[in-house]
C-alpha cells in the first residue's frame, strides 16, 4: 500500500519569509496530493491539491509542485503571517473508487512576527 | 452546507467503558471515513466505507473497534471495552467517491482513564 513520508516535522520562520514543506510517496500509480492545514481544536482542511497531469500549482501565496519521476512533491507557502501558524499534512491516492487518502505525519508551521 | 458533523466533541470514559462515537456526512457524498489522530502515529486511517459497504477496515487496531454505516446520513465507531491507550482525536470525514476533495468533521477528542 501507500506510505507518505513527510519533512520537516517542525519548521520555524520569520514572518515574511517562505516555508517549504516536502513529501516523497512509495505507491507509483498515485495520481492526487492534497495538502491540509489543521488549526489547534480543528479538523483538517484542504487547502491545495494537485493531480499528476500537472507539475505545478499556484493560489496566491500557496505553491505546490510535482515530480512524479521521483516520486516527491512540496508545498511552498511565501510571504508568510503570523495567522499561516498551523499543522500541515500532505496525503496521496490513487483516486480510484474504493481507495483512501493516506497521509503523512505533518508538519508544525510556526510563524513568528 | 453545515459539512460534517461529529458527535460528541469530547468523550472522557473510564476504562473498560463502551464509547459511541457518531458522524454525520455531508448531504450526497457516498464515500466515508474515519481517522485517528495521535502525535506519535499521526493520522491513521482505522475504516472507510463507500455506498455504506465497509471497503477496508485492516486499519482498525483490534476486535475492541468497530463501525456501522446504516444509512447515508449516520456512522458509528465503537469501542468496547476502551482501553487509556485509545484516547486519541477521531475524525470522520467525507466526499464524493468521484472526487478526490476530502472534508473533515471537527473530531471527537476521547480521553480513557
Amino acid at each position: 500500500g501507500e506510505n507518505v513520508e513527510q519533512h520537516p516535522s517542525t519548521l520555524s520562520v520569520q514572518e515574511g519569509d517562505s516555508a517549504v514543506i516536502k513529501c516523497t510517496y512509495s505507491d507509483s500509480a498515485s495520481n492526487y496530493f492534497p495538502w491540509y492545514k489543521q488549526e489547534l481544536g480543528k479538523g483538517p482542511q484542504l487547502i491545495i491539491d494537485i493531480r499528476s497531469n500537472v507539475g505545478e500549482k499556484k493560489d496566491q501565496r500557496i505553491a505546490v509542485t510535482l515530480n512524479k519521476t521521483a516520486k516527491h512533491f512540496s508545498l511552498h507557502i511565501t510571504e508568510t503571517q503570523p495567522e499561516d501558524s498551523a499543522v500541515y499534512f500532505c496525503a496521496a491516492t490513487t483516486n480510484q473508487a474504493g481507495t483512501a487518502l493516506i497521509f503523512g505525519k505533518g508538519t508544525t508551521l510556526s510563524v513568528s512576527s | 452546507d453545515a459539512g460534517v458533523i461529529q458527535s460528541p466533541r469530547h468523550e472522557v470514559t473510564e476504562m473498560g467503558q463502551e464509547v459511541t462515537l457518531r458522524c454525520k456526512p455531508i448531504s450526497g457524498h457516498n464515500s466515508l471515513f474515519w481517522y485517528r489522530q495521535t502525535m506519535m502515529r499521526g493520522l491513521e486511517l482505522l475504516i472507510y466505507f463507500n455506498n455504506n459497504v465497509p471497503i477496508d477496515d485492516s486499519g482498525m487496531p483490534e476486535d475492541r473497534f468497530s463501525a456501522k454505516m446504516p444509512n447515508a446520513s449516520f456512522s458509528t465507531l465503537k469501542i468496547q471495552p476502551s482501553e487509556p491507550r485509545d484516547s486519541a482525536v477521531y475524525f470522520c470525514a467525507s466526499r464524493y467517491t468521484t472526487n478526490e476533495k476530502l472534508f473533515f468533521g471537527s473530531g471527537t477528542q476521547l480521553s480513557v482513564l
